[in-house]
Formats: structure tokens, sequence, C-alpha cells
């Protein structure tokens, strides 16, 4: 399957401050890239979904404001934690697809904690 | 709106013994996938397996196999053989349409423990 990495890995971060997380498509363009949230021992909650060149869609219940997503080329789009509160302290999970495949690809996720 | 269900938290299976894993889901949609992905310590997500709605012959990889039974809109996984590295949490997943460009739902995933 397809490689989709994601940086960083883990990061700690004072509260009020910002958290920039990356995720790269390594060998297929993605038209569209997914974040999800994962809670301890929970299952993974769509954020929203991104497709190149667009506008973020958020799901109901996340604060557009707060989770900025830009997508700006086919392999990269970026979620920028905005002034982070330890309530925002998660697993952040990624996924590429695109029209020409059936599939979504993971990266490793991203575990941010916030003090 | 598709909702997905997984009805075993916990499960555990003796080392080369067979599991099967419970998942139904509800959509009035016809055109759609199902999957089991595998989500260990490392939590990493791996796709197991992938079924598309209009194949009535069940998927196969190799020690997993799927009972997909699209009337009842159930989708099953069966592990054979289990190993050690089985061990993990899996989700059952859909996707609406046949293009990568659509959101997974997921379950809220069984905890798997393969025993030695």
């Amino acid at each position: 399957g397809a490689v989709v990495s994601q940086h960083p890995s883990r990061v700690i971060c004072k509260s009020g401050t910002s958290v920039k997380i990356e995720c790269r498509s390594l060998d297929f363009q993605a038209t569209t890239m997914f974040w999800y949230r994962q809670f301890p021992k929970q299952s993974l909650m769509l954020m929203a979904t991104s497709n190149e060149g667009s506008k973020a869609t958020y799901e109901q219940g996340v604060e557009k404001d707060k989770f900025l997503i830009n997508h700006a080329s086919l392999t990269l789009s970026t979620l920028t934690v905005t002034s982070a509160h330890p309530e925002d302290s998660s697993f952040y999970i990624c996924s590429a697809g695109g029209v020409s495949t059936d599939t979504q690809y993971f990266g490793p996720g991203t575990r941010l904690t916030v003090l | 709106a598709q909702t997905v269900t997984q009805s075993q938290p916990e499960m555990s299976v003796q080392e080369a013994e067979t599991v099967t894993l419970s998942c139904t889901y509800d959509t009035s949609e016809s055109n759609y996938y199902l999957f089991w992905y595998k989500q260990p310590p490392s939590r990493q997500m791996i796709l197991v397996i992938r079924q598309e709605a209009y194949k009535q012959q069940n998927a196969t990889e190799n020690r997993f196999s799927v009972n997909f039974q699209k009337a009842a809109k159930s989708f099953s996984l069966k592990i054979s053989d289990s190993q050690l590295g089985d061990t993990a949490m899996y989700f059952c997943a859909f996707k609406l349409g046949s293009a990568g460009n659509t959101p997974l739902v997921f379950g809220k995933g069984t905890r798997l423990s393969v025993i030695a």
C-alpha cells in the first residue's frame, strides 16, 4: 500500500501555544486527506476532510478556527492546533485518499500533549 | 447517516485457534465499501481486508476472511490460525462510494488478545 508520513510523531507544548502537524503522502497524489482524533481506548473520530486546493470541511462540533487545516499540494496537508489547551491533548491521525484509489492510507499518528 | 456497530469490546483467543469478530452497519446506499483495520500497540492503522458491496464473493487475505451478508448488513472478520502478532484493536469501517475521497465511518473497535 501507499506510504503516508506524519511529523512530528510526538509533541509536548505549553498551554496557549500553537502546534503544526504535517501529513505527507510519499508515493501517490492524495487529492483528499482526512484528519482524525483518537482518545485513549476509543475509536477514530473524523475531524475534517480536506481536498487539495480547497477549504476543509469540518465535522459538526469541530472548531475550524482552532483546528486549521491546509491542503496546498497533492502530497501535503497540515493541521495546526491554535492556542492549545490541555483538553486538546490527544492522538491525531491523518489519512490520504483520492479518486484513483478505493482505499485510504493512514499516517502513523501524532501524540499531542498540552501542559 | 451511516453507522457501524461492533458489539464485542474485547475478545481473546488461543494461539493457532480461530476467532470471529462481529460488525454490523446501517445504510440506505447501495454503493459502498467495508473495511477491517488493525491497530496494534504502535497505533499505526493497518488495512486487513476490504469488501466491495457489489461483490457477492467474500474477500480473503491469507488467514483473514470476511463473511459479508449484505441483506443482514453484517460484515464479520474471521482470523484463522491466530498468532501472537494478531493482538491489536480491530476496527470495522464503512465508506460510501468507490473512490478514496469519502471519509471512513468507524465502529468502536474490538480489542483482541491472542494468548500463548
